[in-house]
């Protein structure tokens, strides 16, 4: 059975760093691995997918990777701001099923 | 270009009463239809997909129902509340194509008193 799992859970970073947030998953039959978007109260928004023969893709300030054979996704945000605080979700999506997702990073970024 | 509709947005019901949400979708045809729902720490849980009208897949046991009576429409029933099924639901929707981007709709915060 798939399992996604993101680190950290949460991370508070000052205005202008550049981070890195981590997805692994269990199972490395994928279609794709998309990354997510939450503010609070609200539904998810997408930010990057990733085909599984694909290795990056790149949205403006965030850049994901993907390493199918090991399982694991990183998005990464440059320059940080302030409205990039909200929780970020990775999911994979794989045959027989729909989107299992991670339990999300919840980041804060102070001016 | 398309659209995912889903309402209400904030509900709140008696134990015991029934359930009815809806999601539609604009802009496309024959999409994938799913429900998810998420509980605080928990994580999304997939609840119902669907692949055509009729056709529902139930992945978890539970006291929830999925409808499906037209392409666009998707509905997520419950003949009596529990205080379990307290959470924030979600719609999304994808092309029938196994390897494409799913997009989410606002979510409905379900409260059961």
């Amino acid at each position: 059975k798939q399992e996604v799992t993101q680190i950290p859970a949460a991370l508070s970073v000052p205005e202008g760093e550049n981070l890195v947030l981590n997805c692994s998953f269990t199972d490395s039959a994928i279609y794709n691995l998309q990354w997510f978007r939450q503010d609070p109260g609200k539904g998810l928004t997408s930010l990057l997918l990733i085909q599984s023969s694909q290795r990056e893709q790149t949205s403006g300030r965030l850049n994901a990777s993907l390493d199918k054979s090991s399982g694991r996704s990183t998005l990464y945000i440059a320059a940080s701001q302030p409205g990039d605080s909200a929780t970020y979700l990775c999911a994979v999506n794989q045959a027989g099923t729909a989107l299992i997702f991670g339990k999300g990073t919840t980041l804060s970024v102070s001016s | 270009s398309q659209t995912i509709h889903q309402w209400p947005a904030t509900l709140v019901q008696p134990v015991g009463s029934p359930l009815s949400l809806e999601c539609t979708v604009e802009g496309t045809s024959n999409p994938n239809l799913y429900w998810y729902r998420q509980a605080a720490g928990r994580g999304l849980q997939l609840l119902f997909y669907s692949v055509g009208i009729g056709q529902i897949s139930s992945e978890v046991p539970q006291n929830l129902s999925a409808s499906r009576p037209q392409d666009r429409q998707f509905i997520l029933s419950s003949k009596k509340l529990l205080l379990s099924d307290s959470g924030f639901y979600l719609c999304a929707w994808s092309h029938r194509q196994a390897n494409t981007e799913a997009f989410f709709g606002q979510g409905t915060r379900l409260t059961v008193v």
